[in-house]
């Protein structure tokens, strides 16, 4: 079945420099790449997605990229804030079950005034 | 705008014992999961249900039972508690995946 790997567990940023999310996927079939935010004690929100159908896709300071070829997708924060700060989760969603998303661990992003 | 409760907030427990998180939502989904998770391990899907009195099994249903009464309501059943288990148990509806807040799982 799908795996999704997110590279970076922690990631530390000054306070208006850029991070990057980085995860990889298996499965040639997934189609759709939700991300989602976790601030402490929370439950999880949707932040933006991105379709197979396209490469890039950008939500105000947020922007998706994925390499279907690299089976690689990423999501870049731009100008990044303290309320940026939080647990970012990759997903991915297979074509055979539309239904079922497989999250990757989580980068907890940190950052700094 | 919708929302989605989990009840309890907090639960404990003793080992070995039967516990049941309740998950309701009101955005009319037909869609609704349980996760778990556990740190540094993201989430793992534990049961979902595509429509009422449906259920599907995820990749963690061992140790666990789920059931769908009505379309807005989603229960999830530990049938056996085990010890020093921690977790988070977070309900979701729709393939968008709408979370609510979680049930924070001690067991003693």
């Amino acid at each position: 079945g799908e795996k999704v790997e997110q590279h970076e567990s922690t990631l530390s940023v000054r306070e208006g420099d850029s991070a990057v999310i980085n995860c990889t996927y298996t499965d040639t079939a997934s189609s759709y790449f939700p991300w989602y935010k976790q601030e402490a004690g929370k439950g999880l929100h949707f932040v933006i997605d991105i379709r197979s159908n396209v490469d890039r896709k950008q939500s105000q300071r947020l922007i998706v990229l994925l390499d279907k070829k690299a089976k690689r997708f990423s999501l870049h924060i731009t100008a990044t804030q303290p309320e940026d700060s939080a647990i970012y989760f990759c997903a991915a969603s297979p074509d055979t079950n539309a239904y079922k998303v497989i999250f990757g661990k989580g980068t907890h992003l940190h950052v700094l005034p | 705008g919708g929302i989605i409760t989990q009840t309890p907030k907090f639960l404990i427990g003793q080992e070995g014992q039967k516990l049941t998180l309740k998950c309701q939502q009101n955005f009319n989904h037909d869609t609704m999961y349980w996760y778990r998770q556990d740190s540094g391990k993201g989430l793992r899907l534990i049961y979902y249900s595509i429509t009422e009195n449906d259920l599907q099994k995820g990749d963690l249903s061992e140790g666990y039972d789920a059931s769908r009464e009505k379309k807005s309501s989603f229960s999830l059943t530990v049938t056996s508690a085990q010890k020093n288990e921690m977790a988070v148990f977070l309900c979701a509806s729709s393939a968008e995946q709408f979370f609510g807040p979680g049930t924070r799982l001690t067991v003693l």
